[in-house]
């Protein structure tokens, strides 16, 4: 079935670091791609998507680009800071004419140092 | 526009007891998903309703069940609650059958079985 494996965390950097949480999936098909993200105490939140090959998803300065050839989907920001700490999803949704389920990877903690 | 609110935030409840959730979508979401995120299985898909009807399910017991109202409202009741059904319960909402993919997510209900 479809699938969504991401890095284990939790991943630890300073402020101004680079930054990449790598993540891969398993679909058939054309699913879409997304980063949640999710603060303490809060539900999720949408980071950002990609809906087909190539395409480059964007928000607050992190990226993600829908690697069909190497099936990944890695988060990557150039200068994270500290209120970026928090728990990132990466997910697929595998059925393009409806939203109706999510399938979710486990989640990689990240925790930005002053 | 309000997101998706989600009642009660917090509840404690003895095991056999029952319980429900709610969840208001976004005005104009029609689809509402609900999900139970624990730390050991992370957030798994419970299931989907569309225009109150019961749309897509994931893989738990007939303890776990939904309805929705014409409103687009969502609840969810589990029954004879057990010790393992302590979790973070999110509700998500989209437009779905138009074109978009992303879900939208309520702050959750965390509810804790004893």
């Amino acid at each position: 079935g479809n699938s969504v494996t991401q890095m284990e965390g939790p991943v630890t950097l300073s402020e101004e670091a680079f930054l990449t949480i790598n993540c891969t999936y398993t679909a058939t098909g054309y699913p879409s791609l997304f980063w949640y993200v999710q603060y303490p105490g809060e539900g999720l939140q949408l980071l950002l998507k990609a809906t087909k090959a190539d395409d480059k998803g964007s928000n607050k300065g992190f990226e993600a680009t829908y690697r069909k050839e190497t099936t990944s989907f890695h988060l990557e920001k150039g200068s994270v800071q500290v209120s970026d700490s928090a728990v990132y999803f990466c997910a697929l949704s595998d059925r393009p004419s409806s939203a109706s389920k999510i399938i979710f990877g486990s989640g990689t903690r990240l925790s930005i140092r002053p | 526009k309000a997101g998706v609110t989600q009642t009660p935030r917090y509840l404690i409840k003895t095991r056999g007891q029952q319980v429900t959730l709610s969840c208001s979508p976004i005005s104009g979401h029609r689809s509402v998903s609900w999900y139970q995120q624990t730390p050991g299985q992370g957030l798994q898909f419970l299931f989907e309703y569309f225009s109150e009807t019961q749309r897509n399910k994931g893989n738990f017991p007939g303890r776990f069940s939904g309805r929705q109202f014409s409103n687009s409202r969502s609840e969810m009741n589990v029954s004879t609650l057990e010790l393992g059904d302590s979790a973070l319960y999110l509700c998500a909402s989209s437009l779905a059958g138009s074109g978009t993919y992303e879900q939208y997510f309520g702050p959750g209900t965390r509810l804790t079985v004893t």
